[in-house]
């Protein structure tokens, strides 16, 4: 077990480029989440995917935002015509759910986007 | 819409010494978790200790410790014996019926050698 890994983990973009990153969650967990967090503030949930079908999205998620998870395994998260203010940490965490319990979410170490 | 309060942006301690970080939340459910996650300065995000609602008992992990108010939606974590690894961001986080991690601002746990 490697733990949750994500890539890139650092991104600089021009305003108006687009943008993809990864997430490989561990390898057992069905679900994936993916977070925002800005400087000095708690990160905010902006979707998760139970195996490959998106449950739920934030309405903080606008639609130049679209992320994936295509055989329930490694995820994407793009976003379009970056803005400056998508510059932030974006998180990817996993948990495994066997419908028993609400599971804690193990994080990898997030992206770092840049949009200048 | 459940909301989670950390007030204290900072907070320090003597090596060795104990400390309390607060958290209060505010939920309508009646089955919820409650978390305390510690984010390291350029490092990722580590569980700390997890707590359920149903449960009366306050969860241990070894050096941490909470106190769960149920009445009070109080959250607090207490850590004993500081050490200079427990400097970091200490986020606590909620989890509702939907599985949406709620999180409080943070507190910045500063060791002082």
């Amino acid at each position: 077990d490697t733990g949750v890994s994500q890539n890139p983990r650092h991104k600089i973009t021009k305003r108006g480029q687009n943008v993809t990153f990864r997430c490989d969650p561990i390898s057992e967990h069905n679900r994936l989440y993916w977070y925002r967090q800005t400087l000095g503030q708690g990160p905010e949930f902006l979707t998760y995917f139970q195996n490959e079908a998106q449950l739920e999205k934030s309405r903080l998620l606008s639609d130049r935002f679209s992320a994936e998870r295509p055989k329930g395994s490694f995820s994407t998260l793009e976003i379009q015509r970056t803005e400056q203010g998508d510059s932030a940490m974006y998180l990817c965490a996993s948990s495994f759910d066997s419908g028993r319990g609400r599971y804690e979410q193990y994080f990898g170490p997030g992206t770092r986007l840049t949009v200048t | 819409a459940q909301t989670v309060t950390q007030s204290q942006p900072e907070m320090s301690v003597q090596e060795a010494e104990t400390v309390t970080l607060s958290c209060t939340y505010d939920t309508s459910e009646s089955d919820y978790y409650l978390f305390w996650y510690k984010q390291p300065p350029s490092r990722q995000m580590i569980l700390v200790i997890r707590q359920e609602a149903y449960k009366q008992q306050n969860a241990t992990e070894n050096r941490f410790s909470v106190n769960f108010q149920k009445a009070a939606k109080s959250f607090s974590l207490k850590i004993s014996d500081s050490q200079l690894g427990d400097a970091a961001m200490y986020f606590c986080a909620s989890m509702d019926s939907n599985y949406q991690l709620i999180w409080g601002a943070g507190t910045k746990l500063i060791i002082k050698p």
